[in-house]
């Protein structure tokens, strides 16, 4: 089973500023990795497919980036609505497909 | 596009509980249907998947032998029967759509299922 390491576990950040989530691989993934946002209340969000490619109505101001086992999430200019849980997911080697404990984004 | 989970509940350890995911807005057989569970506070797991003409059916190894995923195209639904529930079965189900060995594009908001005498 592929295990998806995310660090930092919280980031304490102000609006506006830019930030970086990473999620690492226990092994080669290539970019078969997914980014999920998730409010409280509410279902994941799919943010990004193949690493790097944007789902439907994701602002530019996200960007995934990374393969192999290092895969990064940066969210430029955040604004309110940013705050929250983001996931990686791999669907490189499944079953079964595995997720990061996540990130938490809280408001400094 | 729509998933939309129902049938969850309170069951005691070791009953059954049947879910169900509706699915609308879109050619339901183009999709494989995950099931995703998600403890209180904590992260998301991965509990089975069935393909569009259900011929590949997985589950986790937490689940297999209690839970059984099927679907049924011509209501555009899928059901995970979970029986021999045990308390850290406790937790958010969803239901979500993905092309086989791809990301899961569409989430259901999601049935509670709690698991206690």
């Amino acid at each position: 089973e592929i295990v998806l390491t995310q660090s930092p576990a919280t980031l304490s950040v102000s609006p506006g500023e830019t930030v970086t989530l990473s999620c690492r691989a226990s092994q080669f993934i290539n970019t078969n990795l997914g980014w999920y946002q998730q409010k409280p209340g509410q279902a994941p969000r799919l943010l990004f497919k193949s690493a790097s490619a944007r789902a439907t109505g994701i602002p530019a101001r996200f960007s995934g980036s990374g393969s192999g086992t290092e895969f990064t999430l940066t969210i430029s200019s955040l604004q309110s609505e940013d705050f929250a849980m983001y996931y990686c997911q791999q669907y490189h080697d499944w079953p079964p497909y595995t997720f990061g404990q996540g990130t938490k984004l809280v408001v400094k | 596009v729509q998933l939309v989970e129902s049938g969850g509940g309170l069951v005691k350890p070791g009953g059954s509980l049947r879910l169900s995911c509706a699915a609308s807005g879109f050619t339901f057989t183009d999709f494989n249907i995950n099931w995703v569970r998600q403890t209180p506070g904590k992260g998301l797991e991965w509990v089975s998947s069935i393909s569009s003409s259900s011929s590949y059916i997985f589950y986790a190894d937490s689940v297999k032998g209690r839970f059984t995923i099927s679907r049924d195209n011509a209501k555009n639904s899928v059901f995970l029967q979970m029986s021999r529930l045990r308390a850290d079965d406790t937790a958010f189900y969803y239901c979500a759509r993905a092309i086989s060995g791809d990301v899961f594009d569409v989430w259901g908001h999601g049935t509670m299922v709690a698991v206690s005498s």
